[in-house]
């Protein structure tokens, strides 16, 4: 069981550069989300989703964009990277339907460290 | 808006100590509190999560206590090990979304 499969683990990007950030799950969990890790900011929340198709903003938004095609995969993409986007990037999943043991306990990602010149 | 503190920032403590760390926030109308244990360069693992309806909960030499009125939870680990130095973070939910808010964490460090 994998659980939170987060690629790549590393990247470098110069300014402007777009990429997307790959996150998947195998528990088929409901519920996903990005975080980014901060010196001295801690762990903010990007965006979110509920379920496949449904996607929401968090506390730190702006400069990223998400979408949930399926329930196992939710892609963070960069628009036009800047050095402020600098950061480690986590992605997290729970359940959150009823029944059995486990419910809303949140399984991270190893992360991305990325860099942004 | 919800704030979470975590004190002390680090604690250096001798092999076979117990001891407490501790987390508040501002907000006493949480969903969950979750403890989270996270490994330099490494991702975050969950340790325990206490829901709002409980008062603790326990994992092997690992206990967290909740208290929702005065804002407050503890992590309390026994026999403390030199594998347990790590950054232990605290995380509440606040209504049924599952944003969590982080606390800074509390970087442990167990001397052998």
């Amino acid at each position: 069981n994998a659980g939170v499969t987060q690629t790549p683990k590393f990247q470098v990007l110069k300014t402007g550069q777009s990429m997307t950030l790959q996150c998947a799950q195998d528990m088929n969990h409901e519920y996903m989300s990005w975080y980014r890790q901060d010196p001295g900011m801690g762990l903010r929340l990007i965006h979110y989703s509920v379920g496949a198709g449904i996607t929401d903003q968090g506390e730190v938004p702006n400069g990223y964009n998400v979408s949930r095609s399926t329930t196992e995969d939710f892609p963070l993409r960069l628009l036009s990277a800047a050095p402020s986007q600098t950061s480690v990037y986590f992605c997290a999943s729970k359940r959150t339907g009823s029944g059995g043991a486990g419910k809303n306990i949140q399984y991270f990602g190893a992360g991305t460290r990325l860099s942004v010149l | 808006k919800q704030e979470v503190t975590q004190i002390p920032a680090a604690l250096s403590v001798p092999e076979g100590e117990n001891l407490v760390l501790n987390c508040s926030f501002t907000d006493s109308a949480i969903y969950n509190l979750q403890w989270f244990r996270q490994d330099p360069g490494k991702g975050l693992t969950s340790l325990l999560l206490i829901q709002s309806s409980q008062r603790e909960q326990t994992s092997g030499r690992l206990n967290a206590s909740l208290d929702k009125s005065s804002g407050r939870s503890t992590l309390y680990i026994a026999a403390s090990q030199p594998g347990d130095s790590a950054t232990y973070l605290c995380a509440v939910v606040t209504g049924n979304t599952g944003k969590l808010i982080f606390g800074q964490g509390t970087t442990l460090q167990v001397k052998p």
